[in-house]
Formats: C-alpha cells, structure tokens, sequence
C-alpha cells in the first residue's frame, strides 16, 4: 500500500536559518506528490506539488523536487520568517484504488525571531 | 471562487448520539473527498463522489459512518452511534475532473467532540 515517512517535528529554527523537511514515500504505480501547509487556526492549503520524476514543485519561497530513484520529496527554503510557522504534510496521489490522498504524519514547524 | 465549505466548524455531542456534517465544494469541482484527522497525525482518507456517484466508500471506518451527494453539488457525512473515538476533525476536500484533478482544495474542517 501506499505510505508516507515525514521528518518528527517540533523543527525549531532562527529567523532567515535553511529548512529542510524531509519526506519518503512508498506508492504503487507513479504518483504525483504534495506538500500541503496547515497555519495555526486554518485549514489545509496546497502548498506545491510535483507530477513526474525530476519536477520541481515551488511555490512562495519553498521549493521540492520529486526524485524517483530515492522516493523522496523534501521540502526547502532557503531563508525561513516568523511567517513560516505551521505544520507541513506531504502527501501523495496515486490515482488507482481508493483515489484519495495518502499524507504523512506532519512536522511542525516554529520559527523564532 | 469562493473555497470548499464546511458546517458547521465545531460540535459537541453526547455518546450515542447521531451527527451529520455538511460541506459545500468549490462550484465548478466534480469530485468530493472526506478525511479524518486525528491529533498528531496526518489526514486519513474515508471516501470521495464523482458528481453524485460514490466511487470509493471501503476506507470509511465502520458501517455507522455513511456519506451523501444526492445532487452533486453539497454532501454529507453522518456518523451514527457516536462513541469517544469518533472525536476529531472531519475534513472536506474537492477537486475538478479535468486539467490540475490531482490539487484537492480542502475546507476548514468540523471538529467533533463525543463526550
């Protein structure tokens, strides 16, 4: 079945420090995959998302890039803001069987001034 | 586009008692999705609807959860029996058929509370 491995959170880092929050997948077939942002008191928004080996999905400073050969998706920024806080999903699509979303557990991520 | 809805945001009920949620996905979306979430975890998949048919009802997690969308357009979840477990927030998500179908847009979500 399909799975998804994120970093354990609270990830804790200084304003304008470098994120990387890793995410690992196990899917059948080729799914497209996703990271999706949750702000304190809101609901879950696309944050980018990658559909073939090699994207690169960006979006608002964040960037991953889907690489097949490791089943990785790790999301970076390059120079976090306090704006950042939230916690972070990956997930994927596979499109066969169930047809939903298969998300990770989330890491939280906080940034302190 | 006014994002996918969900009423209401919050509720509290006593075991045993039946809930129905509703949600209203973005108008021009075909597709319809339910997840659970739970604290600490990520969203759990339950079920989706293609217009009014339901294509995939086998993740829901037991015979006391059922999902509607009699006309395509809102849908609902209703829990029957309700017991402590159940406590968490129900999340709605839509998605168009066609072009970007793969971007589900999810709501703000219902977070019950079984007492």
């Amino acid at each position: 079945g399909n799975s998804v491995t994120q970093m354990e959170g609270p990830v804790t880092l200084s304003e304008e420090a470098f994120l990387t929050i890793n995410c690992t997948y196990t899917a059948t077939g080729y799914p497209s995959l996703f990271w999706y942002v949750q702000y304190p008191g809101e609901g879950l928004q696309l944050l980018l998302k990658a559909t073939k080996a090699d994207d690169k999905g960006s979006n608002k400073g964040f960037e991953a890039t889907y690489r097949k050969e490791t089943t990785s998706f790790h999301l970076e920024k390059g120079s976090v803001q306090v704006s950042d806080s939230a916690v972070y999903f990956c997930a994927l699509y596979s499109g066969g069987g169930a047809d939903g979303l298969t998300f990770g557990k989330g890491t939280h991520l906080i940034i302190q001034p | 586009d006014t994002g996918v809805s969900q009423d209401p945001r919050h509720k509290i009920t006593k075991r045993g008692q039946n809930v129905t949620f509703r949600c209203d996905p973005i108008s021009e979306h075909n597709r319809l999705y339910w997840y659970r979430q739970t604290l600490g975890q990520g969203p759990e998949f339950l079920t989706y609807f293609q217009n009014e048919a339901q294509l995939e009802k086998s993740r829901l997690l037991s015979d006391r959860f059922s999902a509607e969308r009699p006309k395509g357009s809102f849908s609902t979840l209703e829990i029957q029996r309700t017991e402590q477990g159940d406590s968490a927030m129900y999340l709605c998500a839509s998605s168009p058929t066609s072009g970007r179908l793969y971007e589900q847009y999810f709501g703000p979500g219902t977070r019950l509370t079984v007492t």
